[in-house]
C-alpha cells in the first residue's frame, strides 16, 4: 500500500530564515506530487505540482520554491521566510484524479 | 479561475441527525471527490465519483455526481461525534492534473 510522509510535523522559524520541508511517498512509482498551503480558515491553496523528476509547475508567485530531486521526493523551500508564510503545508500524491494527502507540517513564522 | 461553491459553510447538529452538503460549479467536471479533514491532520479521501448520475455509498456516507456534471452532494446519515471536521468537495477536469477545491463545510456534532 502507498504511504506519504512529511517532516517536520511542526516548525517555528524567525522571519528571514530559510525553510525546507520534505515529502516522500512509498509504494507507488512516478506519482504526481503537490504542495498545498492551508491558512487558518480552511481553504486549500495549490502552490506547486510536479508530474515528474525535475518538472515543477508553480501556481502562485511568492518567495517559495519546490524541487523534485527523486521520483518520490518533493521538497518545498524558501530562502527567506515572511510572516505571511505561516500556515499548514500539505503534500499530496496522485496517479489519476484521486489525490492523497500527507499529515501536514504546521509552520509558524515569528 | 474555476470556482466550486460549497455550502453550507458550517453546520451545528445533534448526534443522530442526518447531514447534507453540496458543491456547485459553473464548469463541468469529469470527477468529483469528497474529503474529510480532522483538526491538525491532512484531508482523507472519502468518496470518488466518476460518472454523471453516479450514486456511491461508503458506510453512512452517500455522495452523488450530478447529472449536469456541475454539482455533487454528500449526505451523512445518523451523525456521530467523530464525524466532526471539515468536509471538502473537489472536482477534476481530468486533463491538467489539478483539483479545484471547495472552501469546506465545518461540521460540529453535539453529543
Amino acid at each position: 500500500s502507498q504511504t506519504i510522509h512529511q517532516w517536520p510535523a511542526t516548525l517555528v522559524q524567525p522571519v528571514g530564515s530559510p525553510l525546507s520541508l520534505e515529502c516522500t511517498v512509498e509504494g507507488t512509482s512516478n506519482p504526481n506530487l503537490y504542495w498545498y498551503r492551508q491558512a487558518a480558515g480552511r481553504g486549500l491553496q495549490l502552490l506547486f505540482y510536479s508530474v515528474g523528476i525535475g518538472q515543477i509547475s508553480s501556481e502562485v508567485p511568492q518567495n517559495l520554491s519546490a524541487s523534485r530531486p527523486q521520483d518520490r521526493q518533493f521538497i518545498l523551500s524558501s530562502k527567506k521566510l515572511l510572516l505571511s508564510d505561516s500556515g499548514f503545508y500539505l503534500c499530496a500524491w496522485s496517479v489519476g484524479d484521486e489525490q492523497y494527502f500527507g499529515p501536514g507540517t504546521r509552520l509558524t513564522v515569528t | 479561475g474555476q470556482q466550486l461553491n460549497q455550502s453550507p459553510q458550517s453546520m451545528f447538529i445533534q448526534e443522530g441527525e442526518d447531514v447534507s452538503m453540496n458543491c456547485t460549479s459553473s464548469s463541468i467536471f469529469n470527477t468529483w471527490l469528497w474529503y474529510k479533514q480532522d483538526p491538525g491532520e491532512g484531508p482523507v479521501l472519502l468518496i470518488a465519483l466518476y460518472k454523471a448520475g453516479e450514486l456511491t455509498s461508503n458506510g453512512r456516507l452517500t455522495a452523488q455526481f450530478g447529472i449536469t456534471r456541475k454539482d455533487s452532494f454528500l449526505n451523512i446519515s445518523a451523525s456521530i461525534p467523530s464525524d466532526v471536521g471539515i468536509y471538502f468537495c473537489a472536482g477534476s477536469r481530468g486533463s491538467n492534473y489539478k483539483l479545484t477545491f471547495g472552501k469546506g463545510t465545518l461540521l460540529t456534532v453535539n453529543p
